[in-house]
């Protein structure tokens, strides 16, 4: 599976809209984006995955670039409850298996 | 949405004895599960995959015969830490998976289980 790239940290302010940014220039033709937060001492939660075009839900929207080489996860409004550890992972679309890199921690402040 | 129910929640074990972790796909089948170990401020990794009627596939450095999976039906797998050691003591998180309407498939993580081995 192609390697991701997100910067380790990053703060955000309630009520405003959180992006965040993911690497993935070795991505193929036939791998997916995926992203999954954590939440302290929980198991990880999907939030959304996309192929080629963005795509939206009740929790996030996913925007990729046209080259596929990169994504943002947009938050549009965030909640303290956001606060978390953000994956974006790369993945054969037929391949159940994730794999983990280091993610974003995101904190939410009032 | 799907559900995955991991038991117990948390364990605290003595040093030698074996603990077994349960893991249960609430309202769909899975033919393959995962095992996840977490230790504190790292991110998870992939320990094994559990397949229903075979045997589970070990990552590299993973001992087999430490970390026991069976997968009897096609809505639990069980994960035993035998003879449980200090460094044993972790986060044990089980995931299952789904196909989406898009074609992908998507892995629904149980609430994960901590381990504490005195």
């Amino acid at each position: 599976d192609a390697k991701t790239t997100q910067p380790p940290s990053m703060d955000c302010a309630e009520g405003r809209a959180a992006n965040l940014p993911c690497n993935h220039s070795t991505i193929s033709g036939n791998e997916y984006v995926y992203w999954y937060r954590q939440i302290h001492s929980q198991g990880p939660q999907y939030i959304i995955h996309g192929l080629k075009n963005n795509e939206t839900n009740e929790m996030a929207s996913l925007i990729i670039t046209e080259d596929r080489k990169s994504s943002t996860l947009i938050l549009p409004h965030a909640t303290l409850r956001d606060t978390a550890v953000y994956y974006c992972i790369v993945r054969v679309y037929n391949d159940y298996k994730l794999s983990f890199g280091a993610g974003t921690t995101v904190t939410v402040r009032a | 949405g799907a559900v995955v129910s991991q038991h117990p929640s948390r364990v605290i074990c003595k040093s030698g004895t074996s603990v077994k972790i349960e893991c249960r796909s609430l309202d769909f089948q899975a033919t393959t599960m995962f095992w996840y170990r977490q230790f504190p401020k790292q991110s998870l990794m992939l320990m094994a995959t559990s397949n229903e009627g075979s045997k589970a596939t070990y990552e590299q450095g993973v001992e087999k015969d430490k970390f026991l999976i069976n997968h009897a039906s096609l809505t639990l797998s069980t994960l035993t830490v035998t003879s449980a050691h200090p460094e044993d003591s972790s986060f044990y998180i089980c995931s299952a998976g789904q196909d989406h309407r898009s074609g992908a498939n998507v892995l629904t993580f149980g609430a994960g289980s901590r381990l504490t081995v005195l």
